[in-house]
């Protein structure tokens, strides 16, 4: 156990559909990363939280949002969903603060797969 | 922005050698360097990093080089071992200030290592 709960495990939805996948990060942890993973393909980025602000966007899309809570826990949210995606999701979480640990701590990943 | 490049993309090798994963990186001011190890169904875990102020860590059987010149790092696994299968992520980025928290890091495309007995 990384430290770094995600939930579900597993979502499979309709095209058209919203969802919404949630991170709890590792605690003390005040920095939550969001990164996808298509099938054969590298880690993408898609958003940053620092202490519940957004601090960097990468390509996320714009039918895509998320937000990080006052209790620190995150959600990504996943609107009008097309079959591309489909793919594995994945939270990250470091200290942000201590510079002498920049090393993420990844969640196990929610997988979704769009019909 | 960053971008990172790594290859191979697959690497096959008996158990007992020894696998080399090369990166480069684009991006001079990145100076942090770890390497990730995502086994079927998990999210990755860390096994190693660098930072820019040293050029070799080692531990174990894992060992990571760093070349700033030259803007590449790699990873060296020795004594291979069936259960080293698995894909394995390079990454760069930049620590930040206290104000601002560490900024995103940005992955390679991920080598496929096949450890056979």
């Amino acid at each position: 156990d990384s430290g770094v709960t995600q939930t579900p495990k597993h979502l499979i939805t309709a095209t058209g559909q919203r969802v919404t996948l949630r991170c709890s990060p590792r605690s003390g942890d005040l920095s939550v990363y969001w990164y996808q993973q298509s099938l054969d393909q590298g880690l993408q980025f898609l958003i940053q939280y620092y202490n519940g602000e957004e601090r960097a966007k990468g390509n996320i899309l714009e039918r895509f949002s998320a937000q990080q809570f006052p209790d620190l826990h995150s959600e990504l949210n996943l609107s009008s969903l097309e079959l591309g995606d489909s793919a594995l999701y994945f939270c990250a979480s470091t200290p942000g603060r201590d510079l002498s640990s920049y090393g993420y701590t990844f969640g196990s990943g929610t997988r979704l797969t769009v019909v | 922005g960053e971008n990172v490049e790594q290859h191979p993309s697959t690497l096959s090798v008996q158990e007992g050698d020894s696998a080399v994963i090369k990166c480069t990186y684009s991006d001079s001011a990145s100076n942090y360097f770890p390497w990730y190890k995502q086994e079927l169904g998990k999210g990755p875990q860390l096994i190693i990093d660098i930072r820019s102020n040293v050029g070799e860590k080692k531990d174990q059987r894992i060992a990571v080089t760093l070349n700033k010149t030259a803007k590449h790092f790699s990873l060296h696994i020795t004594e291979t071992q069936p259960e080293d299968s698995a894909v394995y992520f390079c990454a760069a980025g930049k620590g930040s200030s206290m104000n601002t928290g560490f900024q995103k890091l940005v992955f390679g495309t991920g080598t496929r290592l096949l450890v056979s007995p």
